[in-house]
């Protein structure tokens, strides 16, 4: 049981390349999120996936993308990265009816923009 | 809206000292909350969570927390800490926003362990 996996672990980019970060789950969990952490901002919600082929914005959702490819894939595309997006990114998944949304996190891709 | 608020972004203590973490948070309905911890280069494990069946909660390698509902405050604690310890941690309440339910997350809070 992997859990939550996520590739790249690392990446760097130049302003303006695109890329997608990949995120995938083995829990059968309905609910997936993508985040990013910055510091002392804590972490803030991008885009999430309530169910497969549902898609909704989060707190900061601009310049990114997302694709929930089937239950368990849940993608985050950057299409022109800018030097704003260099952070790290987490992808998380929980139970959709659970009432507490305990979610359970990958071990997060640190992205440079350069 | 729900919101959390951690009280000092950085916090040390010696080996052996009392941990005490700080949370407050803001809701207008009874709150789910939770503490998740960060160790370097990783991602956010649980700690511990609030459901309401219990004020003190007991989590993993020995840290609870206890929920003041009049001080609308969910403090995590630990006795003795030990090296092992030393980690970014931090607080969360769960919210229902949108089509799903979301965890909105504090500022986080590192704490250090001095030998």
């Amino acid at each position: 049981n992997a859990g939550v996996t996520q590739t790249p672990k690392f990446q760097v980019l130049k302003t303006g390349q695109s890329m997608t970060l990949q995120c995938a789950q083995d829990m059968n969990h309905n609910s997936m999120y993508w985040y990013r952490q910055d510091p002392g901002m804590g972490l803030r919600l991008i885009y999430y996936s309530a169910s497969e082929g549902t898609t909704d914005k989060g707190e900061v959702p601009n310049g990114y993308n997302v694709s929930r490819l089937n239950k368990r894939e849940f993608s985050l595309r950057l299409e022109s990265a800018a030097p704003s997006q260099t952070s790290v990114y987490f992808c998380a998944s929980s139970e959709a009816d659970g009432r507490y949304n305990e979610q359970f996190f990958g071990p997060g891709t640190r992205l440079t923009v350069l | 809206a729900q919101s959390v608020t951690q009280l000092g972004s950085h916090v040390s203590v010696s080996e052996g000292a009392l941990v005490l973490l700080r949370c407050n948070y803001s809701s207008s309905v009874p709150p789910y909350l939770f503490w998740y911890v960060q160790y370097p280069n990783q991602g956010l494990q649980l700690l511990l969570k609030y459901t309401s069946a219990a004020t003190l909660v007991k989590g993993i390698n020995g840290f609870e927390a206890e929920f003041k509902k009049s001080e609308t405050s969910f403090h995590l604690t630990k006795p003795s800490a030990h090296m092992s310890d030393a980690a970014e941690y931090f607080c969360a309440v769960s919210a229902f926003s949108g089509s799903a339910r979301q965890l909105t997350f504090g500022s986080g809070t590192q704490l250090t362990v001095l030998p």
